[in-house]
């Protein structure tokens, strides 16, 4: 069974920082990875999917990395804001199960000014 | 396009009654999925709909059930409410007809926030 874990739970960084948030998944057959931000009581925005033939995919001041033989993604933020306070979620779909997501317990990012 | 659509944004209930949350999937989409986030946790899949069928459960009660209409809405229908179905419900759409199905990216609906009292 496909367990997803995010590392830290709650990160608090002054303005300008550059950022490293963890996912870790114990099943390396993953398809792709998905990462997600939630802002308080919203749904789900899609950042980036980075597919397992990927090692590396990047949005504005976003990247991800994909390691599937260590089971390890990274996001990376670069220059972070005060708009870049969220929730923040690493999802794989399930093989053979509809593409059904795991998800990890998610990262709460606050940035201040 | 108006991506995944949800109603209602609100809902409060009490115990033992009965809740339907509607889903309107992402135009071009086809396969919508349920999910259940409690407070301070990741998403939890419920169901998954294609061709008007349930095609994967997750470990939920009998107490959840669904619908997929002609046009891809989707329903979720939760009887005999108890306080621990207290959560945000989300739905989700990608494209399931594509033979690069499994490479989709999954977008998100705004949720159904439920509150049973």
């Amino acid at each position: 069974k496909q367990e997803v874990t995010q590392i830290p739970a709650a990160l608090s960084v002054p303005e300008g920082e550059n950022l490293v948030l963890n996912c870790s998944f114990t099943d390396s057959a993953i398809y792709n990875l998905q990462w997600f931000r939630q802002d308080p009581g919203k749904g789900l925005t899609s950042l980036l999917l980075i597919q397992s033939s990927q090692r590396e995919q990047t949005s504005g001041r976003l990247n991800a990395s994909l390691d599937k033989s260590s089971g390890r993604s990274t996001l990376y933020i670069a220059a972070s804001q005060p708009g870049d306070s969220a929730t923040y979620l690493c999802a794989v779909p399930q093989y053979n199960a509809g593409n059904m997501l795991t998800f990890g317990g998610g990262t709460r990012l606050m940035v201040k000014p | 396009d108006a991506g995944v659509t949800q109603s209602p944004t609100h809902l409060i209930k009490t115990r033992g009654q009965q809740v339907t949350l509607r889903c309107s999937p992402k135009s071009g989409h086809d396969t919508v999925s349920w999910y259940q986030q409690a407070l301070g946790q990741g998403p939890q899949f419920i169901f998954q709909y294609y061709e008007e069928e349930e095609r994967q459960r997750g470990n939920f009660p009998d107490r959840f059930s669904g619908h997929q209409f002609p046009n891809y809405s989707s329903e979720l229908n939760v009887n005999a409410l108890l306080l621990g179905d207290s959560a945000l419900y989300l739905c989700a759409s990608r494209p399931g007809t594509s033979g690069r199905a499994t490479y989709n990216e999954q977008f998100f609906g705004p949720g159904t926030r439920l509150t049973v009292l």
